[in-house]
C-alpha cells in the first residue's frame, strides 16, 4: 500500500518567517503534486514535479522532488498571511490513482 | 466557468436515507475521480473512471456506495442507507488522462452531513 507522510501536520508562524514542509514515502512516484486547499473548497494545484532532483519555483514557493522520486519538500520564503491554508502533497504512479498525504495546516500570523 | 462543477454543495440528510452527488468534469478531460475528505485529513481515493469505464474502486468503499459515468461525461456518486460515518466532503476531480502527469483539477466539493 502506498502512503505519503507529511510533516509537520500543523505550523503556526509569524509573517516574514521561512518554513519547509516535507512529504515522504517508501514508494516511487512518476510525478508528485502540491495542492493548496482553503476551508470548504476543493484543492487547487500549485505545481507538478516529474524528474528526480527537480526544483521548481513559484514566486516565494520552492518545490523539490527527491532524487529517488520518493519524497518532496515545499519551502516558503517570507511567509504572508495569504499563505494560510492546507498544503497537500499527492503522488501519482504511471497511470494509477493519485494518493494524498494528510496535509500540513499552515497559519501565518500578521 | 469551465472548471469542474459539483452539485449540491451541501447536503444534510437523516441516517438511512439515500443521497446522490453529481460531478461535471472539464469537458476535454477523460478521467474522472471521486475522493472523500474528512476534517483534518487529506482526500481519500474512492474510485475513478476512464471515459465511461470504472477502472478502480477502493477496497475501503462499502457496497452502499456506487458511482456511474454513463456517457463518459458527467458522473454521479450515490450513497445508499447513509450512516453518520459517511459525513464528509466528497470531492470530484478530472484529468486529461493520456498525458499521465497525475495532475488533478478539483471541484469545490459536496459536503454531506448525516444526522
Amino acid at each position: 500500500t502506498q502512503l505519503l507522510e507529511q510533516s509537520p501536520q500543523f505550523l503556526s508562524i509569524q509573517e516574514g518567517e521561512n518554513l519547509t514542509v516535507y512529504c515522504n514515502s517508501s514508494s516511487v512516484f512518476s510525478s508528485l503534486q502540491w495542492y493548496r486547499q482553503e476551508p470548504g473548497e476543493g484543492p487547487v494545484l500549485l505545481v507538478t514535479v516529474v524528474t528526480g532532483g527537480e526544483v521548481k519555483k513559484l514566486k516565494r514557493l520552492t518545490f523539490q522532488f527527491g532524487d529517488a522520486r520518493k519524497d518532496s519538500s515545499l519551502h516558503i520564503t517570507a511567509a504572508q498571511p495569504g499563505d494560510t491554508g492546507l498544503y497537500l502533497c499527492a503522488g501519482a504512479s504511471w497511470g494509477f490513482k493519485t494518493i494524498f498525504g494528510a496535509g500540513t495546516r499552515l497559519f501565518v500570523k500578521a | 466557468d469551465t472548471g469542474v462543477s459539483q452539485d449540491p454543495r451541501h447536503k444534510i440528510t437523516k441516517r438511512g436515507q439515500n443521497v446522490t452527488f453529481r460531478c461535471d468534469p472539464i469537458s476535454e478531460h477523460n478521467r474522472l475521480y471521486w475522493y472523500r475528505q474528512t476534517l483534518g485529513q487529506g482526500p481519500e481515493f474512492l474510485t475513478y473512471f476512464q471515459n465511461e469505464a470504472q477502472l478502480e474502486k477502493s477496497r475501503l468503499l462499502s457496497d452502499r456506495f456506487s458511482a456511474e459515468r454513463p456517457k463518459g461525461s458527467f458522473s454521479t456518486l450515490e450513497i445508499q442507507r447513509t450512516e453518520q460515518g459517511d459525513s464528509a466532503m466528497y470531492l470530484c476531480a478530472s484529468s486529461l488522462g493520456q498525458l499521465d502527469t497525475g495532475e488533478l483539477f478539483f471541484g469545490e466539493g459536496s459536503r454531506l452531513t448525516v444526522l
